[in-house]
């Protein structure tokens, strides 16, 4: 199973909005509305920001946002925030009955 | 509150084994899906197996680099998850995390990790 596809980095002003992509196949990002998406600041364990696509965790702010398109995925940022540059990592379930992770991508908030 | 605590990890020379173990709490551990997702030092994230909870049958799944030489084990009335690594490999280096899945993501929660070292 091949990672996803997600660009290396991403960078934005404090206030606009951003986007990361992340591009599987039809046996996963296609194929299920099993996409999360996860924050990880450096030296801390990741943080799930969304799940089932769409979905935030309790807590999670509403500037944090994700969608689907065919096999590709997306989490927006809006508002961006000094606190928001951090690497974010998408995952979906597969056809194999397992789960396969994006490459990553640095967010530099400027 | 849910807590995931990893202990177990440390230096192995190529070939050699370990066992991780995951002490869990905060939620019903025996119906859960639980995995273990790892990080090579600088490097992303990479899913490595799960189990569900021995109420749904104690069912396994492994990713392909390590099918054969991990496996993947709980003990319910110790809340606790194992991850026993045989025949290990440099590449096998990395912090390895104890996750939960409640809600059809691979990691609602996350433990801190404990470092694995696979060097001469």
């Amino acid at each position: 199973q091949s990672a996803l596809t997600q660009p290396a980095s991403v960078s934005g002003s404090p206030g606009q909005s951003i986007t990361i992509s992340c591009t599987g196949t039809s046996s996963d990002v296609g194929g299920y509305n099993f996409v999360s998406w996860y924050q990880q600041h450096p030296g801390k364990a990741p943080k799930l920001m969304i799940y089932d696509v769409t979905r935030r965790p309790s807590g999670i702010s509403n500037r944090f946002s994700g969608s689907k398109s065919g096999d590709t995925a997306s989490l927006t940022i809006s508002g961006l925030q000094a606190e928001d540059e951090a690497d974010y990592y998408c995952t979906s379930y597969t056809s194999s009955r397992t789960w396969v992770f994006g490459g990553g991508t640095r967010l530099t908030v400027l | 509150e849910v807590q995931l605590v990893e202990s177990g990890g440390g230096l192995v020379k190529p070939g050699g084994s370990l066992r991780l173990s995951c002490a869990a709490s905060g939620f019903s551990f025996n119906n859960a899906w639980m995995n273990w997702v790892r990080q090579a030092p600088g490097k992303g994230l990479e899913w490595v197996g799960r189990i569900k909870g021995m109420s749904g049958g104690g069912i396994t799944d492994y990713a392909a680099p390590v099918k054969s030489r991990f496996t993947i084990s709980s003990d319910d009335s110790k809340t606790t998850l194992y991850l026993q690594m045989n025949s290990l490999k440099t590449e096998d280096t990395a912090v390895y995390y104890c996750t939960t899945d409640l809600r059809g993501s691979p990691g609602d929660y996350w433990g801190q990790g404990t470092l694995v070292t696979v060097s001469s």
